[in-house]
C-alpha cells in the first residue's frame, strides 16, 4: 500500500559532521513536511516543500523535494548536540484520504 | 496563545479501568488528531476530526473512542485499559488536512499495568 519511509532509522553522527536523512513515498506527495521531536518532547514542524525540486535552507539544515515529488531530503551541516532528536517527514496520501502520513523517523545521536 | 494543551500530563491505570484523555486547542483548527508513540517508535493515528461534528478511524483505533466536543475540543477515550495501550498519547491540531502543518500538544504518558 502507499506509505512513507525514512532511511536510516537511526543515525550515530560525530559532533561536528554532515548527515543526510531521506525519506521516500511510494506515491507522488503534493507536499512533504518535517518535523523535528527532541528526547521526551512531542514533534515540531520545521517546514513545508510544495514545489517539485524546492530547497529550502533553515541555518544548518537543508531541505530538498524531488523532482518527482516522491522524496525528500534532510542535510544537517556541522552536526551540534542540540540537533540530537528524531526527525519525521510526512505527506498526505490519497489513499489515506489525504491524511498526513508519517514517517518512521531518523533518530539522530549525536558523539561529542 | 497557549496552542495544544492536554491532561494530564501522567497516568497510570490498572487493566479494566477506563479514562479520558483531553485535548484542546485555542488556534480555531479545523482538524484534530489522536496519535500514540510507543518507545522508540514512530506516530501512529488512532483517530481524527476533519471538521467539528465529524470523526473517523485512524490506523489503530480499536480499543478506543473520540468525541469532537467542539471545534476547540477533542477527546479520547479508553474504555477498559490493556496493557498493550500503554504509551505516549499525543493531540495535534491543523488548519485543515493534509496540506497543512500539524501542532502537537505536550503528550500524555499512559502507563497500564
Amino acid at each position: 500500500g502507499q506509505q512513507v519511509m525514512q532511511i536510516p532509522q537511526y543515525q550515530h553522527v560525530q559532533e561536528g559532521e554532515d548527515f543526510t536523512t531521506y525519506c521516500n513515498s511510494s506515491t507522488t506527495l503534493s507536499n512533504i513536511q518535517w518535523y523535528k521531536q527532541r528526547p521526551g518532547g512531542h514533534p515540531v514542524f520545521l517546514i513545508q516543500l510544495v514545489k517539485s525540486g524546492e530547497v529550502k535552507k533553515q541555518k544548518r539544515l537543508t531541505f530538498q523535494f524531488g523532482e518527482a515529488k516522491k522524496n525528500s531530503s534532510l542535510h544537517i551541516t556541522a552536526t551540534q548536540t542540540t540537533d540530537v532528536g528524531t526527525y519525521f517527514c510526512a505527506g498526505p496520501l490519497k489513499a489515506a484520504g489525504n491524511k498526513l502520513t508519517f514517517g518512521g523517523g531518523t533518530r539522530v545521536l549525536v558523539k561529542p | 496563545n497557549a496552542g495544544v494543551t492536554q491532561t494530564p500530563k501522567f497516568q497510570v491505570l490498572k487493566t479494566g479501568q477506563s479514562m479520558t484523555l483531553q485535548c484542546a486547542q485555542d488556534m480555531n483548527h479545523n482538524s484534530m488528531y489522536w496519535y500514540r508513540q510507543d518507545p522508540g517508535m514512530g506516530l501512529r493515528l488512532i483517530y481524527y476530526s476533519a471538521s467539528e461534528g465529524t470523526t473517523d478511524k485512524g490506523e489503530v483505533p480499536n480499543g478506543y473512542n473520540v468525541s469532537r466536543l467542539n471545534k476547540r475540543e477533542f477527546s479520547l477515550r479508553l474504555e477498559s485499559a490493556a496493557p498493550s495501550q500503554t504509551s505516549v498519547y499525543f493531540c495535534a491540531s491543523s488548519a485543515g488536512m493534509g496540506n497543512y502543518e500539524q501542532y502537537f500538544g505536550p503528550g500524555t504518558r499512559l502507563t497500564v499495568t
